[in-house]
């Protein structure tokens, strides 16, 4: 089965610089693959989506990137605010329906 | 707000009583979706409804029972549960649940806690 792995220690960068988040997976690569935020107490909210033709997607200050060859992700928030503090969870597509496998997320914390 | 709500947002229950989780809609989407998540856990996904019929049972236990009356509303009936079913319940939803590639959409979820 399809294994995900972000980043479980928290991350934590002054405002206004990038912060980089990861995605690695292990088995196939999927059709595609989504990102989504979640703060503390609500469920998560969609933030982008890259398919596996795509090498990269941008919408704001966001910007996903995805490398078959690597079996990665990458999530890249450009001039952090406090306010991009959350975690960040990375969900492949595995087939059989709208079927998405979630990793454990990785926490952002921008601070002042 | 996502246009999906569920209650109640907090529930405590003993291991022999009996609960309902609600979840509803507001999008007009045709699949829902149950999750559960535990502390440093990935979401993993219970069952999906797809146009009121259920296409993944992911080899849940029995004491959880959903049921889907219509498209737009979802139930997660729970009955002698043990501690480890503590967690947090989320419900989503999409436009179409056959095929790839739809955004989910998360409700609050509720934060079930079982002594």
């Amino acid at each position: 089965s399809q294994k995900i792995e972000q980043n479980s220690e928290a991350l934590n960068i002054q405002e206004g610089k990038t912060a980089t988040l990861t995605c690695n997976y292990t088995n196939y690569s999927p059709a595609y693959l989504q990102w989504y935020r979640q703060d503390p107490g609500r469920g998560p909210v969609f933030l982008l989506l890259i398919r596996e033709n795509e090498k990269e997607k941008r919408k704001e200050r966001l910007k996903v990137t995805f490398d078959t060859t690597l079996k990665q992700s990458l999530f890249h928030i450009t001039a952090s605010q406090p306010a991009d503090s959350a975690t960040y969870l990375c969900a492949l597509f595995t087939g059989g329906g709208n079927k998405l496998t979630f990793g454990t997320g990785t926490q952002l914390k921008v601070e002042l | 707000e996502t246009g999906v709500t569920q209650t109640p947002r907090h529930l405590v229950m003993g291991m022999t009583n009996k609960k309902s989780l609600k979840c509803e809609q507001h999008l007009g989407h045709n699949a829902m979706y149950w999750y559960k998540q535990s502390a440093k856990k990935p979401l993993e996904l219970m069952f999906v409804y797809n146009f009121k019929e259920q296409t993944e049972n992911n080899s849940v236990p029995s004491r959880f029972s959903p049921e889907c009356p219509n498209s737009s509303h979802l139930f997660l009936h729970l009955h002698t549960l043990q501690p480890e079913d503590s967690a947090l319940y989320l419900c989503a939803s999409s436009q179409d649940g056959a095929g790839g590639g739809d955004t989910q959409y998360f409700g609050p979820g509720t934060r079930l806690t079982v002594l």
